[in-house]
This record gives C-alpha cells, structure tokens and sequence, in this order.
C-alpha cells in the first residue's frame, strides 16, 4: 500500500526568507501524481502545485517549486520569499495514474511564518 | 458559487444519534468525494462516487456510514448512532472524469466539523 510520510509537524520561516517542507512516499508504482496541498484555518484544501512522476523536470507555479527524486522517493516543496499569507497547514498527497479516487495524504506540516 | 459547499459548517451532535452532512459540487463535476480529517491527521478517503453510483466505498469505517448521491449532483453523508470517535472534519471534493486523463483534480470545500458529544 502507498503510503505518504511527512517528518516535519511544525515549521516556521521568516517572512521573505524561504522554506523547504519535506514530504516522502512507498509505492511500488512507477507512474503516479504527486501533490502539495494548502490548508488554511478556513479548511478549504487548496492544491499548490502537482508533480508527475514520469516528468523528470521539477514543477513550479510562481514561488512554490518542488524537488522530485523518483529513486528516494521524495517530493519537498520550496516556499520562496515567504509570505504572511502562506501560514497554514501543507499536506503532501499521492494518487495513482489509474485511480482517480485513491488519494493518500500525509499528516501535514504547519507552516508559521513570523513577520 | 462557483465552488464546492458543504453544510452545515459545523454540527454538534449527542452520542446516538443520527446525523447528515451535505455536499454540492462544482456544477458539472461527475465525481464526487467525501474524506474524513481527524485530528492533527491529513484527509482519509472514505467513498468515491461516479455520477449516481457509489464507484468506490472502500474507505468506509463501518455500516454506520452511509453515502448518497441520487442525481448525481448534491452528496449527503449520513451517519446512524454516532460515536465520539466520530468527531472530526469531513470534507467533499469533486473533479471532473476526462476519458484518458488521470489528472483531474480534485476541488475541495470548506468541510464540516462534526463533534459529537
């Protein structure tokens, strides 16, 4: 079974500093997505950005860019010049090419991020 | 809207008793999820439907969940005799199913908190 393991409970960054949440995964797939999720105090899961596996060049979407290593199975997001507004949970989650409803989540990361 | 809504946004409910929980889906999204948060945890799967039918109720605790979906639109989960291990947040997402794309992504709402007393 797949599983996603998130090893950092609680992070902190100062504003406009950058910060890297780690997130690892098991699979025995060799094709899968990968996802980090935002989820502030409103709860709304907001996806941030989402990696495919078979793609070996690291996605980015403005400040958020991740570093995917498919032999370590790693998938760490990168929060550049970090914002107030970037304080909130991050939840790394997996799914299947083949599922579209088996998705795995991590237990998160709270982000703080001090002015 | 142009979003997922749920409601109530939160409910608090005796041991026992029976509770229902609704989701609304962006309009046109044929698939609909429901996952429960717990605690200090990420979100847990607990069924999948495609249109009416339920594709996927795999991640059902017990028999005293129960999910519907009769016109392939609004969403409710119903709980029977809840328990306090209940007590978490459920949340809805919905995504569109493209034939030939694994990627839809999944568009949450805002979820209910369900304490149950």
């Amino acid at each position: 079974a797949q599983t996603v393991t998130q090893s950092q409970p609680e992070m902190s960054v100062q504003e406009a500093e950058t910060v890297t949440l780690s997130c690892t995964y098991d699979t025995s797939e060799s094709d899968y997505y990968l996802f980090w999720y935002k989820q502030p105090p409103s709860r709304q899961m907001i996806l941030v950005i989402r990696q495919e596996a078979y793609k070996q060049q690291n996605a980015t979407e403005n400040r958020f860019s991740v570093n995917f290593q498919k032999a370590a199975k790693s998938f760490s997001l990168k929060i550049s010049d970090s914002q107030l507004g970037d304080a909130a949970m991050y939840f790394c989650a997996y799914r299947t090419t083949y599922n579209n409803n088996d998705m795995r989540f991590g237990a998160g990361t709270r982000l703080t991020v001090k002015p | 809207g142009a979003g997922v809504s749920q409601t109530p946004s939160n409910k608090v409910t005796e041991k026992g008793k029976y509770v229902e929980l609704r989701c609304d889906p962006i309009s046109g999204h044929t698939a609909l999820y429901w996952y429960r948060q717990s605690l200090g945890q990420g979100p847990e799967f607990l069924i999948y439907f495609q249109g009416t039918g339920a594709a996927d109720d795999s991640g059902l605790p017990n028999d005293r969940f129960f999910a519907v979906r009769p016109e392939g639109s609004v969403s409710t989960l119903k709980i029977q005799r809840t328990e306090r291990g209940d007590s978490a947040v459920y949340l809805c997402a919905s995504s569109l199913t493209l034939r030939g794309q694994g990627q839809n992504e999944q568009f949450f709402g805002p979820g209910t908190r369900l304490t149950v007393l």
